[in-house]
């Protein structure tokens, strides 16, 4: 079965760190960009980071740019964002999605996991 | 920045037909795609590179992508494609979403 499953989530202050995780399942990881998605409460859905299957392009959000860093184990089939001088926008769901490229510029989001939500207050 | 606009909300009867746009400069030049997010859920991809459905998608849902708007239709609207639906395009190497529309079916 095709599993994408985060943890890491939770209550943070302002200007801490959080590091999230993306157990993947049921489909090779390794051959695959991955991207992270979050939806602030009641919000749309805000594409953040994703990476390349070796890793060797990252791209970001202006808005989490140095702040943020994706990056993945292809031996562990994980996923990661660290979060670091976290900001009260920054709370969200956040999801962990597959990206299926077709092409330069056609691409898609085709599996998703089911979120972990971080809280940004004091 | 590139943007994506959508309308916040959109009501159809059932049976009927719905069709919610979304508007960015030259689209018709990008791909677009579609996802449907039900309440308390994740999103589900509906639509991919303009007009194809994944499989398990059901044939009601079709679209298409011209100029600067891109269009999906739910033809025969059921009472349980009401959800919210998000388009989405790459800019560069940036995936921009639209606001998303609420999609009621009365």
């Amino acid at each position: 079965e095709v599993q994408l499953v985060e943890s890491g989530g939770g209550l943070v202050q302002p200007g801490g760190s959080l590091r999230l995780s993306c157990a993947v399942s049921g489909f090779t990881f390794s051959s695959h960009w991955m991207s992270w998605v979050r939806q602030a409460p009641g919000k749309g859905l805000e594409w953040v980071a994703n990476i390349r299957q070796d890793g060797g392009e990252k791209n970001y959000v202006d808005s989490v740019e140095g702040r943020f860093t994706i990056s993945r184990d292809d031996a562990k089939n994980s996923l990661y964002l660290q979060m670091n001088s976290l900001r009260a926008e920054d709370t969200a769901v956040y999801y962990c999605a597959r990206a299926l490229v077709m092409g330069p510029t056609n691409r898609n989001f085709d599996l998703w996991g089911r979120g972990t939500l971080v809280t940004v207050s004091s | 920045s590139y943007e994506l606009t959508q309308p916040p909300s959109v009501s159809v009867s059932p049976g009927q037909t719905a069709s919610i746009t979304c508007s960015g400069d030259k689209l018709g030049d990008k791909y677009a795609c579609w996802y449907q997010q039900r309440p308390g859920q994740s999103p589900v991809l509906v639509i991919y590179q303009d007009n194809k459905r994944p499989s398990g998608i059901p044939e009601r849902f079709s679209a298409s992508n011209s100029g600067n708007t891109a269009t999906l239709t739910i033809s025969g609207t059921q009472a349980m494609d009401e959800a919210d639906y998000y388009c989405q395009a790459w800019d560069s190497s940036t995936a921009i979403f639209g606001g998303g529309t609420k999609l009621t079916v009365l």
